[in-house]
């Protein structure tokens, strides 16, 4: 069945680069998203990327995708406190829901 | 601010009532999506409409029910609350019937749910 796995945890020093890992199961996943989700708010929709492509940057952020491997990556440049939060990777296919990961996350510290 | 608002922000009852939460989705969409998140299940699509009509089903316990009304506002009705019940409840919205990257859901802060 459609599975997304992230690890559960990652801490960096402000500066620095944060590589935020995902795994998929559905190939048949047409889109998948980077949400971040901090204390007491919603998810936050960061980026999002067509199954096609292989690299998608947006400022800060640079999503990798192999499709080959199931495997979606998210790189936050310059990590800053501000980026502490959890992350969720989603897959998304032409039915009408997106399958989230358990989340991952980011610790910055100072 | 992603425009989709959830009320009550937080609601606290007791095992076996019934709760209302509510959603207005952001203006201009047509899909409203309800999402449970609890520490144990992550989180777990639970049911869509768009435009007045369900489109999809997931995890949603009989208990619950939710309908999407004529100005687009969603309600989920939570009957019978169990402990277990108690987790955030996100709405999500997106212009169309699918979360294709060219519409894809935003979500509202949630309504956390707590069952004594």
């Amino acid at each position: 069945g459609e599975d997304v796995e992230q690890s559960l945890f990652l801490s960096v020093r402000e500066g620095d680069s944060s590589v935020i890992n995902c795994t998929y199961t559905d190939s048949s996943s047409t889109y998948l998203y980077w949400y971040k989700q901090e204390p007491g708010a919603g998810l936050q929709l960061l980026t999002y990327i067509f199954s096609n492509m292989d690299m998608k940057q947006d400022q800060r952020l640079t999503v990798l995708l192999n499709k080959k491997d199931k495997h979606l990556s998210l790189r936050i440049a310059d990590t800053q406190t501000g980026d502490s939060a959890i992350y969720f990777c989603a897959e998304g296919d032409s039915s009408y829901k997106l399958i989230f990961g358990s989340g991952t996350r980011l610790l910055v510290r100072p | 601010d992603s425009g989709v608002t959830q009320t009550p922000k937080h609601l606290i009852t007791a095992t076996g009532q019934r709760v209302t939460l509510r959603c207005s989705p952001r203006s201009g969409d047509l899909s409203v999506y309800w999402y449970q998140q609890s520490l144990d299940q992550g989180l777990q699509f639970l049911i869509q409409y768009y435009n007045g009509e369900e489109r999809a089903k997931g995890n949603i316990l009989e208990r619950f029910s939710a309908q999407q009304f004529p100005d687009l506002h969603s309600e989920l009705n939570l009957s019978s609350l169990e402990l277990g019940d108690s987790a955030l409840y996100f709405c999500a919205s997106s212009v169309a019937g699918t979360g294709s990257g060219n519409s894809p859901l935003h979500f509202g802060n949630g309504t956390r749910l707590t069952v004594t």
